[in-house]
């Protein structure tokens, strides 16, 4: 149980388009998801809070207007990265927590998605 | 949120038993200590949480003095699989989880 999937797996796009990246919980709901960045040999870095229903909280440093997070169902977030440059080329994961069982101080995370900006 | 420190990197070899020590000085009373880890490409996997004393599993035991200021992975028998980034974290229930900069176990034959 407990499975967050990530599509896409991998993405290539060329400099000022847009890409969307969808997080789901596969067997439980999840009212908080949380996205994050990791750049080559480096830390998990974390960009942002997604709630169900209201608007994500994002971390310092983090453009809200770049980085577009729709938290739409207990089961989905989508990360948009809008006119993607090639700095944000990165590996972006993200993670939900499952508040209705025992468990809600464990984290799940997805496998991750490679985002290639030529 | 409370800040962790553990060993960048650590190397050990084949069939021995690896320990890799975080300390948490400022752990809050309803904080958890959970250890991830992670291949190279791929998103971060649950190993171990617990909150005092001595918690076991199939994967990996977890050590926390009474203090609670530090705590201590530990592998048995290692394989060259187990080659891995290592992440302790601290998190109280509902907190967003930070991470630090994981330690990376080379595993050598």
């Amino acid at each position: 149980g407990a499975v967050v999937s990530q599509h896409p797996s991998r993405v290539i796009c060329k400099s000022g388009t847009s890409v969307k990246i969808e997080c789901r919980s596969l067997d439980f709901q999840a009212t908080t998801m949380f996205w994050y960045r990791q750049f080559p040999k480096k830390s998990l870095m974390l960009m942002a809070t997604s709630n169900e229903g209201s608007k994500a909280t994002y971390e310092q440093g983090v453009e809200k207007d770049k980085f577009l997070i729709n938290h739409a169902s207990l089961t989905l977030s989508t990360l948009t990265v809008t006119s993607a440059h090639p700095e944000d080329s990165s590996f972006y994961i993200c993670s939900a927590r499952d508040l209705a069982s025992g468990r809600s101080y464990e984290q799940f995370f997805g496998p991750g998605t490679r985002l290639t900006v030529l | 949120l409370a800040k962790t420190t553990q060993p960048i990197s650590m190397d050990s070899y084949e069939g021995q038993e690896v320990n890799i020590t975080c300390s948490h000085n400022n752990i809050a009373t309803n904080d958890y200590i959970t250890w991830y880890q992670q291949f190279p490409s791929q998103g971060p996997r649950f190993i171990i949480q617990g909150y005092k004393t001595k918690v076991t599993n199939e994967v990996a035991s977890l050590f926390i003095p009474a203090d609670r200021k530090s705590s201590t992975l530990s592998l048995p028998r290692v394989s060259l699989s187990d080659t891995a980034v290592y992440y302790c974290l601290v998190t109280g229930r509902d907190d967003k989880i930070i991470f630090g900069k994981g330690t990376r176990l080379h595993i050598l034959p």
